[in-house]
């Protein structure tokens, strides 16, 4: 099962330059949701999806665009890179009629620096 | 406002210990409770999920429990093994339906020593 799976796993992007964080779910949930996680900080929402053509900000959401035109795909889009959007970002998705919860399915991760 | 803590941030044992990874939470008023592992370099990974009314849920060696009037869980490892060296986190979820209301800790990394 390939479950969440997102690309590329490393980049290194120059101040200014824009990028694609591709996300790709193949268990037919739902909800999808894009987190950056940074030292000390925690897991932060950037972006979230309960269906598609439907998204929503999360927490932490400026600097960065989402679109879900089919309920497999979630890119991430970061636009304008700055030293700030450094971090490890993380794919997700979780199935809203999950019976017992809503256990949530992380990608592996795709590490970006900015410099 | 709903905040996560877990400690010890660390934490490093004998193998064969039986072991125990603390989450406290400030709103008793939460859907579920989540524990997840991240191994280096990985992503997360769901280890259990506790409903609200429930106490306990069990897995192989884990098993977490929940007291929601304390604000507290616990993710009891039984045997520890070199294998279960990883970062541990909880996260609340304060919607029923989605996981855009997850709470998370900052987790405990635990080592666990051959």
């Amino acid at each position: 099962n390939a479950g969440v799976t997102q690309t590329p796993k490393f980049r290194i992007l120059k101040i200014g330059q824009s990028m694609t964080l591709q996300c790709t779910q193949d268990m037919n949930h739902n909800y999808m949701y894009w987190y950056r996680q940074d030292p000390g900080m925690g897991l932060k929402l950037i972006y979230y999806s309960v269906g598609a053509g439907i998204t929503d900000k999360g927490e932490v959401p400026n600097g960065y665009n989402v679109s879900r035109s089919t309920t497999e795909d979630f890119p991430l889009r970061l636009e304008l890179a700055a030293p700030s959007q450094t971090s490890v970002y993380f794919c997700a998705s979780s199935y809203s009629m999950e019976p017992g919860g809503n256990t949530i399915y992380f990608g592996e991760g795709s590490w970006l620096t900015v410099v | 406002k709903q905040e996560v803590t877990q400690i010890p941030a660390a934490l490093s044992v004998p193998e064969g210990e039986n072991l125990v990874l603390n989450c406290s939470f400030t709103d008793s008023a939460i859907y579920n409770l989540q524990w997840f592992r991240q191994d280096p370099g990985k992503g997360l990974t769901s280890l259990l999920l506790i409903q609200s009314s429930q106490r306990e849920q069990t897995s192989g060696r884990l098993n977490a429990s929940l007291d929601k009037s304390s604000g507290r869980s616990t993710l009891y490892i039984a045997a520890s093994q070199p294998g279960d060296s990883a970062t541990y986190l909880c996260a609340v979820s304060l919607n029923a339906g989605n996981n855009r209301k997850l709470i998370w800790g900052l987790g405990t990394s635990l080592a666990v020593n051959p």
